[in-house]
Formats: C-alpha cells, sequence, structure tokens
C-alpha cells in the first residue's frame, strides 16, 4: 500500500500570502495525484487531478506541480474562502490512499 | 449542479448492520461510476468501494471483503451501502462520490479519483 505523508500539518498564514503545501509518496505515482480541500461540515472538493489539472470552476490561484514521488498544491495570495484542511490522494495504485491532510489556518 | 444527497445520521450497536443512501441529481448522463468512502475521527480518507453505472458490478477494498456491500437503483439515481458487523472502529463519516470515468479504447473506466462528494453521513458504533 501506497502511504502518502503531506506536510505540514497545519500551516498558518494571513489571507494574501501563498501557501505551499507537500505531499510525498512512498513509491511512484506517476502523476496520478489529486487534491482536495475540506471545510467543516462541508462536502470534499475535487481542487487537482492527474497532479496539475484543475477540476471544474476551480480558481487560477490553486496549481499543482510534481511527478513520481513528490508533490505541491500552491495556493497564490490566500482568500479568506480558502482555510481549510487539503489532502491527497493517488489514485495509480490499488487500494487508492489518501495523505493525513494539511489544515490552512488563519494566522 | 451535481448534488448526491445522503440518508441520516445513524448510532448502531456494535454487531449491526448499517445502511447509507445517497441519491444523485443534476447530472444528465448516466455513465458514472459511484465510490464510498469514509473517515474516522481524526485520520484520513479510506476507500471502503465502487459500483459501475448499471450497478451490476461491484469491487470493495480487501479489508472490507465480507462486511460491505454496495446497490444501485438506476431508476431513482439512488446508491446504498450495507456495512454488517459493525465495530467501534467503524465510527465514521461514510461519503458517496461520483466518479465520471475516462472513456478509453471504446470503453468506460473509472479515474478513481472523486469529481463530486456527498455531505457525508455520520455512523456511530457504540454500545
Amino acid at each position: 500500500e501506497i502511504v502518502l505523508t503531506q506536510s505540514p500539518g497545519t500551516l498558518s498564514l494571513s489571507p494574501g500570502e501563498k501557501a505551499t503545501l507537500s505531499c510525498r509518496a512512498s513509491q511512484t505515482v506517476s502523476t496520478y495525484l489529486a487534491w482536495y480541500q475540506q471545510k467543516p461540515g462541508q462536502a470534499p472538493r475535487l481542487l487537482i487531478y492527474g497532479a496539475s489539472n484543475r477540476g471544474n470552476g476551480i480558481p487560477g490561484r490553486f496549481s499543482g506541480s510534481g511527478s513520481g514521488t513528490d508533490f505541491t498544491l500552491t495556493i497564490t495570495r490566500l482568500e479568506p474562502e480558502d482555510f481549510a484542511v487539503y489532502h491527497c490522494q493517488q489514485y495509480g495504485s490499488s487500494p487508492r490512499t489518501f495523505g493525513q491532510g494539511t489544515k490552512v489556518e488563519i494566522k | 449542479q451535481v448534488q448526491l444527497v445522503h440518508s441520516g445520521a445513524e448510532v448502531k450497536k456494535p454487531g449491526a448492520s448499517v445502511n447509507v443512501s445517497c441519491k444523485a441529481s443534476g447530472y444528465t448522463y448516466t455513465t458514472y461510476y459511484i465510490h464510498w468512502l469514509r473517515q474516522a475521527p481524526g485520520h484520513g480518507f479510506e476507500w471502503m468501494g465502487i459500483i459501475n453505472p448499471s450497478g451490476s458490478t461491484t469491487t470493495y477494498a480487501q479489508r472490507l471483503q465480507g462486511r460491505v456491500s454496495i446497490t444501485r437503483d438506476t431508476s431513482t439515481s439512488t446508491v446504498y451501502m450495507e456495512l454488517r458487523s459493525l465495530r467501534s472502529e467503524d465510527t465514521a463519516v461514510y461519503y458517496c462520490a461520483l466518479d465520471y470515468a475516462d472513456y478509453v479504447d471504446n470503453r468506460f473506466s473509472p479515474t478513481y479519483y472523486f469529481d463530486h462528494w456527498g455531505q457525508g453521513t455520520l455512523v456511530t458504533v457504540s454500545s
């Protein structure tokens, strides 16, 4: 089973700042990597698939990069609605697995 | 606008079964797969299983084999997940998620990433 390790666990930033979230896989997943945003009490939302493709309706300030075992989600200029928990998921290998999440909180 | 609406929260005793439903609306095409996932308190998401568009084929996570069943009523666009022999560690929020699928080599195949999610159903297992 591929283990995904997300870092940091918590990121404290101010609105307008840039957020850089990391996801590292224990084995290569090529570019079969997705990112989701989760807010309390809400359904998770797909942000990125294929490591770098934005989902439908996702603003341009969200971008994904990486391949193999190292991936990054970048949020340029945090908006108030971006403070949430972010999860990465690999879907290149069975069982499909998730990271533990990175919480982006208001500093 | 795609919506996946879950049934309400459940409280069950150990050894019992739970049935959670998920009704899809707002999506014109029927060629989508539905996955079930869960998130226990303080844990990441765990993939549980998938059902194909017609409801004829299912695949389950190995660690849940024999305890989980997913069925689909295409006439009402509703998918059901049954989990049996409940244990305290099954306490979690259970989510259905829609997979639009890719059309490759003249057939649809699930992508295994999740385009839309329901709001989740909290299942609490406690004596």
